[in-house]
């Protein structure tokens, strides 16, 4: 089993929508969570970070997750077309690296 | 906001030749790392770096590969003799602290290998 899965998208939605990014996990031994954003040819971005179940917000961003169901998820409100990118979920382990998803595409259209 | 700088940006190389990817970490930060994705693939771990040498490599950071902090600044990643699948984007991140899980990434190096 893949140890953090997303699905690849592309994800359409218009302008203002919310938008759910998910990503599952299969390692219970991991404690921390990031998202990232990447633009086309860009570095991974940071977005937010999280350590415990539950929900943590920042600005039109809110980060859950869920150690339970192994699932977490990054909502968008308000989405604007420069949201417009990859999200890529990572988790952090003990070994002191990230291991990634695949990465969502989003696109917002105006 | 401080940024880790990455150059060059785009390199190409022939198979075979050595190549050496270039990192300025943001100054105050203690740990280093290289991860590459490869077109349509995910991010993935190469190597992290604190207090001059390697704390953890993943199995693709093989005997071709290795890293250097050759001086106060500079974090480079040298591919010895390169293979076509070595064409990727490589990233190099850094943080403050072993702590801090939000690495700050640069812009990378795109990596062809002809």
């Amino acid at each position: 089993q893949k140890e953090v899965e997303q699905d690849p998208g592309p994800l359409s939605v218009p302008e203002g929508a919310i938008v759910s990014l998910n990503c599952t996990y299969s390692n219970s031994a991991f404690q921390y969570f990031m998202w990232y954003r990447q633009y086309s040819r860009k570095g991974p971005e940071l977005l937010m970070y999280t350590y415990s179940s539950g929900n943590k917000e920042d600005g039109r961003f809110t980060a859950q997750v869920d150690k339970s169901s192994k699932y977490i998820s990054l909502f968008i409100r308000d989405s604007q077309p420069s949201d417009s990118a990859t999200y890529l979920c990572a988790i952090y382990n003990a070994g002191n690296m990230l291991t990634f998803g695949g990465g969502t595409r989003l696109m917002v259209k105006p | 906001e401080p940024e880790v700088t990455q150059t060059p940006s785009h390199q190409v190389t022939q198979m075979g030749q050595e190549v050496i990817l270039r990192c300025v970490p943001i100054s105050n930060h203690l740990y280093f790392y290289w991860y590459r994705q490869i077109l349509g693939q995910k991010v993935e771990f190469l190597v992290s770096f604190y207090n001059n040498e390697i704390s953890e490599k993943s199995e693709i950071f093989d005997d071709q590969f290795s890293v250097e902090r050759p001086d106060g600044s500079n974090f480079t990643l040298k591919i010895r003799s390169t293979k076509l699948e070595d064409s990727a984007m490589y990233f190099c991140a850094s943080s403050g602290d072993r702590l801090n899980y939000g690495y700050t990434f640069g812009s990378g190096t795109r990596l062809t290998v002809v």
